[in-house]
């Protein structure tokens, strides 16, 4: 069974700041796809940026970007020039094959 | 607009009395879910369907019934709701399991069962 794990449940970054989310996964599978999924306080689930694993290349989406290690099961989210709008809970998201798995995800608090 | 529809957004209800959520989406979708959302646990999945009249427990499904009788369609049925299922709801669905393109949620339904 997969697992997804977001180690910090609490984070905060000031306003133009950079911050990295982390999660870590364990799976026996090779073929999959990792999501960040931003929840703002309208509770809407939005999708952030995704990732797929035979890829090499780091996603990116304008100022969110990964840096996912295969080998370590890592996928960590960087935000860059954090900004007020960033202030939401951030989830984590493992799509195998037959299953789908969430982290129990990360609030974050920008500081303006 | 290619969306999931979720209703009601709140809901509030006495132990016991049934009821229902509904989500249909609009996209073709194969693949529909349900999650509950409890702080500190993040989104656990109820119930999922990988299509019509296919339907299979997720990892927290007790209390709880589905139905799959159309593509578009996959109500969460509480048969008699108790205070533990407190909590925020949501449906989802993608094109298949494991699309790349992944989840498209609804938009959350708040219970509250006193």
């Amino acid at each position: 069974a997969q697992t997804v794990t977001q180690s910090q449940p609490e984070m905060s970054v000031q306003e133009a700041e950079t911050v990295t989310l982390s999660c870590t996964y364990d799976t026996s599978e090779n073929n999959y796809y990792l999501f960040w999924y931003k929840q703002p306080p309208s509770r809407q689930m939005i999708l952030v940026i995704r990732q797929e694993a035979y890829k090499q290349q780091n996603a990116t989406e304008n100022r969110f970007s990964v840096n996912f290690q295969k080998a370590a099961k890592s996928f960590s989210l960087k935000i860059s020039d954090s900004q007020l709008g960033d202030t939401a809970m951030y989830f984590c998201a493992f799509w195998g094959y037959q299953k789908v798995t969430f982290g129990t995800g990360t609030k974050l608090q920008v500081i303006p | 607009e290619a969306q999931v529809t979720q209703n009601p957004r709140y809901l509030i209800t006495v132990t016991g009395k049934k009821l229902t959520v509904t989500c249909s989406q609009n996209m073709n979708h194969e693949y529909m879910s349900w999650y509950r959302q409890d702080p500190g646990l993040g989104l656990r999945q109820i119930y999922y369907s990988m299509n019509v009249e296919v339907t299979d427990k997720g990892d927290v499904p007790e209390g709880y019934k589905v139905s799959r009788k159309e593509k578009r369609n996959f109500p969460l049925i509480l048969e008699s709701p108790s205070p533990n299922q407190t909590s925020l709801y949501f449906c989802a669905s993608s094109l298949w399991v494991g699309s790349p393109n992944g989840y498209t949620f609804g938009s959350g339904t708040r219970l509250t069962v006193v």
